[in-house]
């Protein structure tokens, strides 16, 4: 199956900081999302972003599909941002099979 | 976000307990999924129902046994469940196989 890999594995920032988190793929994708998992558990989306660009107030993500690899950019990021990014993808010929990287865990310090 | 609702939020169980998992979707979608997420672990897709059918088994433990009685509603039902299947567990729902799909809140399982 397709491997997803994020980086870096842990991020602390202070507050008002702006970054960059990876997330790489192995094969060529139909669906990759990423996710904001707080402190209770809850997975919330962020973008569904197979290729292309898209913002969403101070996150915004960029998919090169070519080159397997998608970024999520935090900007002026707050303490409400903490917790852990998760990017999940999945091939053409995996019907719903959603294969989750291990995460970036973030935290913002004020 | 109520879109999908999962009772209980917590759960603890002996070894030899026989409980049960829900999952709704009132997104009216048609795809339905069931994952693990273990302490320090990536999540885990156990299970994947696809208008009722399923249509994927993760190599899952007969021990936890899904039901899809319709495409709204999903259950895993749990027994003779051993401690290492702490975790929690986290339902999705998609409008099909490749589109984004939306979870709910989890249940904690704690098994002792």
């Amino acid at each position: 199956g397709i491997q997803v890999e994020q980086s870096p594995p842990d991020l602390i920032l202070q507050e008002g900081a702006n970054s960059t988190l990876r997330c790489n793929f192995s094969d060529s994708v139909n669906n990759l999302q990423w996710f904001h998992q707080n402190p209770w558990g809850q997975l919330i989306n962020l973008f569904y972003i197979p290729s292309g660009t898209k913002q969403n107030g101070r996150l915004s993500a960029t998919t090169v599909a070519t080159e397997r690899y998608s970024l999520l950019y935090i900007s002026s990021s707050q303490t409400t941002d903490s917790g852990v990014y998760f990017c999940a993808s999945m091939t053409t010929d995996s019907w719903g099979k959603l294969q989750f990287g291990a995460g970036t865990q973030v935290v913002v310090t004020p | 976000e109520t879109g999908v609702t999962q009772t209980p939020r917590h759960l603890v169980m002996g070894m030899t307990n026989k409980k049960s998992l829900k999952c709704e979707q009132h997104l009216g979608h048609n795809a339905m999924y069931w994952y693990k997420q273990s302490a320090k672990k990536p999540l885990e897709l156990m299970f994947v129902y696809n208008f009722k059918e399923q249509t994927e088994n993760n190599s899952v433990p007969s021990r936890f046994s899904p039901e899809c009685p319709n495409s709204s509603h999903l259950f895993l039902h749990l027994h003779t469940l051993q401690p290492e299947d702490s975790a929690l567990y986290l339902c999705a729902s998609s409008p099909g196989g490749s589109e984004t799909q939306y979870f709910g809140p989890g249940t904690r399982l704690l098994v002792l």
